[in-house]
């Protein structure tokens, strides 16, 4: 079975400074998928960013960048120009590729981000 | 932007009572889902619908437990006696397609307590 591990349960980040969220995960599969999303308070949980793990090149959405190391089974995800919007719970997501048809993922813990004005 | 709306957003029930989560998904999806998460603990995975069955289901997804969508609109998930460590906020989640590239829509959750 596939887990998913966030070590840092809360992180703060002064506003437009870059903070770093860590995520590893254990897998026996070769091929999967693996997401951050953010939860803001009281609100929907909705995707941030998607690697497919085939790729070697880390994915980029604006500000939202990953770091991902296949081999460490790592994929953190990196925050650019920190915004009072970005303060949220960010889970870290795996999904295997076999799953077709079916988006069951494993979460990690999550992480709780303070953005300070 | 359509959205996959969830009521109620918290339910507090005596332990042994039934209860009913209420899910409404975004209209075209096609494939249906609920996780929860005890407070300070990892979202789970309970069940995934697809074409009115389940199409897998959890360890904690027992015969407590049940789904269906009785409309075509509304997706519910159904506890027939609650516990003590049923309380916990369940996420509703729906797709538009199988395959590899699709992305689970979540709704707010409901919190559910049980006293």
């Amino acid at each position: 079975a596939q887990t998913v591990t966030q070590s840092q349960p809360e992180m703060s980040v002064q506003e437009a400074e870059t903070v770093t969220l860590s995520c590893t995960y254990d897998t026996s599969e070769s091929d999967y998928y693996l997401f951050w999303y953010k939860q803001p308070p009281s609100r929907q949980m909705i995707l941030v960013i998607r690697q497919e793990a085939y790729k070697q090149q880390n994915a980029t959405e604006n500000r939202f960048s990953v770091n991902f190391q296949k081999a460490a089974k790592s994929f953190s995800l990196k925050i650019s120009d920190s915004q009072l919007g970005d303060a949220a719970m960010y889970f870290c997501a795996y999904r295997s590729w076999l799953n077709f048809g079916n988006e069951k993922l494993t979460f990690g813990t999550g992480t709780r981000l303070t953005i300070i004005p | 932007e359509p959205e996959v709306t969830q009521t109620p957003s918290h339910q507090v029930t005596q332990m042994g009572q039934e209860v009913i989560l209420r899910c409404v998904p975004i209209s075209n999806h096609l494939y249906f889902y609920w996780y929860r998460q005890i407070l300070g603990q990892k979202v789970e995975f309970l069940v995934s619908f697809y074409n009115n069955e389940i199409s897998e289901k959890s360890e904690i997804f027992d015969d407590q437990f049940s789904v269906e969508r009785p409309d075509g609109s509304n997706f519910t998930l159904k506890i027939r006696s609650t516990k003590l460590e049923d309380s916990a906020m369940y996420f509703c989640a729906s797709l538009f397609s199988g395959g590899n590239t699709g992305e689970l829509f979540f709704g707010e959750g409901s919190r559910l307590t049980v006293l």
